[in-house]
């Protein structure tokens, strides 16, 4: 079963703009991952933050983690057509090595 | 090799049938996973591997599914009896075990089940 639940959805901006994308899961978790995914196919890593941490960066990635709420954002600044892809949030708990993923939020950016 | 491969790309095949799905991790990674998306869903694990084990393969749905990675390496995902329901792409990843026991994971192109 999924754990994650992402919102929106689907988002549609207009390149330049930010997005901003959030998840929220069930249980605790040692850490939250990240991944983007083209056309349905191999999901590349984006950004790891572990459950201690409150906030990371990576280039125009900024990665949130509120483990009191059980949530995450991902923010993507000054968005490019580029970034068009399906972003996924997945948690590691701590008793287990597999990821479970969330639902996913499609992103559409405009030239 | 350079990343995660999956062999093959697409697979058609026909209810009843059995399929094998076959993944070469990235040299020297231990750990080897198997997932499944649906159409519009994000990726449910199935499997898990650290070395030749199975270390954890609670995501498999029944006992039609089935995986073996013999010598620790290449893993093979085998299906019997292949039902409508089982078709949608199979993602296999391999881990890089970082600092502080940290993962992530490192996904292959998938290979697309299609089954009729």
């Amino acid at each position: 079963s999924q754990q994650g639940e992402e919102d929106p959805q689907a988002l549609s901006i207009q390149e330049g703009e930010n997005a901003t994308m959030n998840c929220s899961y069930k249980t605790s978790i040692n850490n939250l991952q990240w991944y983007r995914q083209n056309s349905g196919r191999g999901l590349v890593h984006l950004i790891l933050i572990r459950s201690n941490e409150r906030e990371k960066h990576s280039g125009r990635l900024r990665v949130t983690l509120d483990t009191s709420k059980k949530s995450s954002s991902l923010l993507i600044t000054a968005s490019r057509a580029a970034d068009t892809a399906s972003y996924f949030c997945a948690t590691r708990s701590y008793n287990t090595d597999k990821l479970i993923f969330g639902t996913g939020t499609r992103l559409q950016v405009f030239p | 090799g350079a990343g995660v491969s999956q062999t093959p790309s697409n697979k058609v095949t026909e209810k009843g049938k059995y399929v094998e799905l076959r993944c070469d991790p990235i040299s020297g990674h231990t750990a080897l996973y198997w997932y499944r998306q649906s159409l519009g869903q994000g990726p449910e694990f199935l499997i898990y591997f650290q070395g030749t084990g199975a270390a954890d393969d609670s995501g498999l749905p029944n006992d039609r599914f089935f995986a073996v990675r013999p010598e620790g390496s290449v893993s093979t995902l085998k299906i019997q009896r292949t039902e409508r329901g089982d078709s949608a792409v199979y993602l296999c990843a391999s881990t890089s075990i970082g600092k502080a026991g940290l993962y992530e994971q490192y996904f292959g192109p998938g290979t697309r089940l299609t089954v009729t």
